[in-house]
């Protein structure tokens, strides 16, 4: 049983860039949020989707979006990014309709370095 | 919102000990509490949680306590192990579906 994938598993842009990263849930999960980790901080979430909408939102700008697919796989993007930018990008799958909802899964996070 | 702090940031124990690690929450309508384990480069891994309706919960070494009433829980490893040391992470969420709002997290080493 595949958990959570996450790719690229690192990355490196410029100042003003975009990205895009990519999230493939746990079989059977149907929601899929995403958090920052700054480094030596605890995961800071962004936003959550599930049906193909954007359901919750956390305290980011709107250079923060994202998309979720009919497989339930997910992408997030970043525009104009800035050095602050620079994070551990985490995926996390759930689904709405297990015996104990709304257990999280992590997969291993894609590294973006902002130069 | 809600808002979660974890202290220690970071604790060292002798193998064989017992590691204690606490967080606090601010929203009383909190009714889950994870912990999550990660190690170096990866991901945080569910280790143990805890619901509102329950006061303690035990798997193996780890168990959990919750006091509702002080807003706050904790994470007990007894009899710790080399491959304890990682960053432990607590985390608070409102309702089912909601965003988790995480401590600052703790940085566990044991020493053989």
């Amino acid at each position: 049983d595949a958990g959570v994938t996450q790719s690229p598993t690192h990355l490196i842009k410029t100042r003003g860039q975009q990205v895009t990263l990519r999230c493939s849930p746990k079989s059977g999960h149907d929601t899929v949020s995403w958090y920052q980790q700054a480094l030596g901080q605890g995961p800071q979430f962004i936003f959550q989707y599930y049906e193909e909408e954007e359901r919750q939102r956390g305290n980011f700008p709107d250079r923060f979006s994202g998309h979720q697919f009919p497989n339930y796989s997910s992408e997030l993007n970043v525009n104009a990014l800035l050095l602050g930018d620079s994070a551990l990008y985490l995926c996390a799958s759930t689904s709405r309709s297990a015996v104990y909802p709304g257990e999280l899964f992590f997969g291993e996070g894609s590294r973006l370095t902002v130069l | 919102g809600e808002n979660v702090e974890q202290h220690p940031s970071t604790l060292s124990v002798q193998e064989g000990d017992s590691a204690v690690i606490k967080c606090t929450y601010s929203d009383s309508a909190s009714n889950y509490f994870p912990w999550y384990k990660q190690e170096l480069g990866k991901g945080p891994q569910l280790i143990i949680d805890i619901r509102s309706n329950v006061g303690e919960k035990k798997d193996q070494r780890i168990a959990v306590t919750l006091n509702k009433t002080a807003k706050h829980f904790s994470l007990h490893i007894t009899e710790t192990q080399p491959e304890d040391s990682a960053v432990y992470f607590c985390a608070a969420r409102i309702a089912a579906g909601n965003k988790l709002t995480f401590g600052g997290g703790t940085r566990v080493l044991v020493k053989p």
